[in-house]
C-alpha cells in the first residue's frame, strides 16, 4: 500500500519564477492538504482540497494556488517566486470524515534564489 | 486564538524517559496529535488523542491530556538512539484537518 508521495524530491528556482509541485495522497484517500515548512519551524498550513475544490485556506497569498484531479491527486502552484518562499513543502492526505488519521508526504524542498 | 507552543530542546539517556510538553491556547481542539520527522523526512504521525480522553498508551508511548490546563505531553519510555528527531505537537479544531504545529522539541538521545 503506498504512502504519500510527493514529486520533486528538490528543487531549485529563481525568484519571480513559478513552480509546480505534485502530490499523490495515499491509497483509499480523498482530502489532500498542502503545508509550507520553513527551516527551524513547524508546518503552517496552506490550503486543503476536497471534492476537486478548495475548501479550506490558510494565511497565505494569492500566489499560491492549487488543484485537485479526479483521482485525487493534487498540485500546488506558487506564482512570482520570493526568496522566502524556500522551504520544505509538505503534503498530506486524509479520508474525509476521519480527521484523526492525516499521512504526510516525504516534501518537496524548495529552494529560491 | 491559535497557538501551540513546545520547548525547543530536550536530551536525555538512552534507556531513560522522555517526557516531550505542549501547550495550545484554542479550547475548542478536537483533536491533539504528535509526530515524529527524522532529518530530511516527512512527518511521521505517532498517535493521536481525542479531546475527551485524559490518557492513551501505545507500546512505549503515553499521552496525557489535561484539558483544564491545555497541555498536552508524550513520554516515551525506555528512550533509543533511534528516537532522535523533532517531535511536534498538533491540534485540530474544526472538522476538516486543518492542523495547527508546534514549533517542534528536538529530542536527543545520548548513550
Amino acid at each position: 500500500d503506498a504512502g504519500v508521495t510527493q514529486s520533486p524530491t528538490h528543487l531549485i528556482k529563481t525568484r519571480g519564477q513559478q513552480v509546480t509541485l505534485r502530490c499523490s495522497p495515499k491509497s483509499g484517500h480523498d482530502t489532500v492538504s498542502w503545508y509550507q515548512q520553513a527551516l527551524g519551524q513547524g508546518p503552517q498550513f496552506i490550503f486543503q482540497y476536497y471534492e476537486e475544490e478548495e475548501r479550506q485556506r490558510g494565511n497565505f497569498p494569492d500566489r499560491f494556488s492549487g488543484h485537485q484531479f479526479p483521482n485525487y491527486s493534487s498540485e500546488l502552484n506558487v506564482n512570482a517566486l520570493l526568496l522566502g518562499d524556500s522551504a520544505l513543502y509538505l503534503c498530506a492526505s486524509s479520508l474525509e470524515g476521519i480527521i484523526y488519521e492525516q499521512y504526510f508526504g516525504p516534501g518537496t524542498r524548495l529552494t529560491v534564489t | 486564538g491559535e497557538d501551540v507552543e513546545q520547548s525547543l530542546f530536550l536530551s536525555v539517556r538512552e534507556g531513560d524517559s522522555s517526557v516531550i510538553n505542549c501547550t495550545y491556547t484554542d479550547s475548542s481542539s478536537t483533536y491533539l496529535y504528535w509526530y515524529k520527522q527524522e532529518p530530511g523526512a516527512g512527518l511521521q504521525l505517532l498517535t493521536y488523542i481525542f479531546s475527551n480522553m485524559d490518557m492513551k498508551q501505545d507500546q512505549r508511548l503515553t499521552v496525557l491530556l489535561n484539558k483544564k490546563d491545555k497541555h498536552l505531553s508524550l513520554r516515551i519510555a525506555d528512550t533509543q538512539t533511534g528516537d532522535s528527531a523533532i517531535y511536534f505537537c498538533a491540534e485540530s479544531i474544526d472538522g476538516y484537518n486543518k492542523l495547527i504545529f508546534g514549533a517542534g522539541t528536538r529530542l536527543a538521545v545520548h548513550p
